[in-house]
């Protein structure tokens, strides 16, 4: 089993820019999560989709958006990347929420805005 | 929202030595904590968690250990080695749609841990 698969693993992008970043799970997990980990400020959740077909803000969701495409995969989508979004993008999942279960994170994706 | 305080930011010990890392929390209805550590580069991972109906767990060389009252949750390593050396993690979890982490698990800042040889 890969667990929890996540790609880029390094992007650069200019001002203005769109990607999406993508994130895919073999474990059968209903929850799927998007943080950020800037230095000095911990795991900051973006957004959440605790079930396929629904998907809900975390702390910091301005600036991005998500879709929950099927049950084993979870997007993140800058549509106009800013420099304060330089950040690594980690995608997690757990089978049941975060708040009462282990997460599975992926590798990370390192994203540099200039 | 739920507020997780963790320190230090940075520990230094030396090889053999005990560390303890601390976090306070605020919401009283929190009842699960866990810890993750993250090596330099990789990803986070679970490495011990504690709920409300204990006071204290152990595995191995780690215990967590847990004071409602006080409202706050510690990590132990015993003995440690320079496997050791990571950043750690502590989270609480919250009422969902409190803010912070919004399903429910909000992190602190992390401990930079440095095992000395």
């Amino acid at each position: 089993n890969a667990g929890v698969t996540q790609t880029p693993k390094f992007q650069v992008l200019k001002t203005g820019q769109s990607m999406t970043l993508q994130c895919a799970q073999d474990m059968n997990h209903n929850s799927m999560y998007w943080y950020r980990q800037d230095p000095g400020m911990g795991l900051r959740l973006i957004y959440y989709s605790a079930s396929e077909g629904t998907t809900d803000k975390g702390e910091v969701p301005n600036g991005y958006n998500v879709s929950r495409l099927n049950k084993r995969e979870f997007s993140l989508r800058l549509e106009s990347a800013a420099p304060s979004q330089t950040s690594v993008y980690f995608c997690a999942s757990s089978e049941v929420r975060a708040n009462t279960g282990e997460l599975f994170f992926g590798e990370g994706s390192r994203l540099t805005v200039l | 929202g739920e507020n997780v305080e963790q320190h230090p930011s940075t520990l230094s010990v030396q090889e053999g030595d005990s560390a303890v890392i601390k976090c306070t929390y605020s919401d009283s209805a929190s009842n699960y904590f866990p810890w993750y550590k993250q090596e330099l580069g990789k990803r986070p991972q679970l490495i011990i968690d504690i709920r409300s109906n204990v006071g204290e767990k152990k595995d191995q060389r780690i215990a967590v250990t847990l004071n409602k009252t006080a409202k706050h949750f510690s990590l132990h390593i015993t003995e440690t080695q320079p496997e050791d050396s990571a950043v750690y993690f502590c989270a609480a979890s919250s009422r969902s749609g409190s803010g912070g982490g919004a399903d429910g698990l909000t992190f602190g800042k992390g401990t930079h841990l440095i095992i000395q040889p």
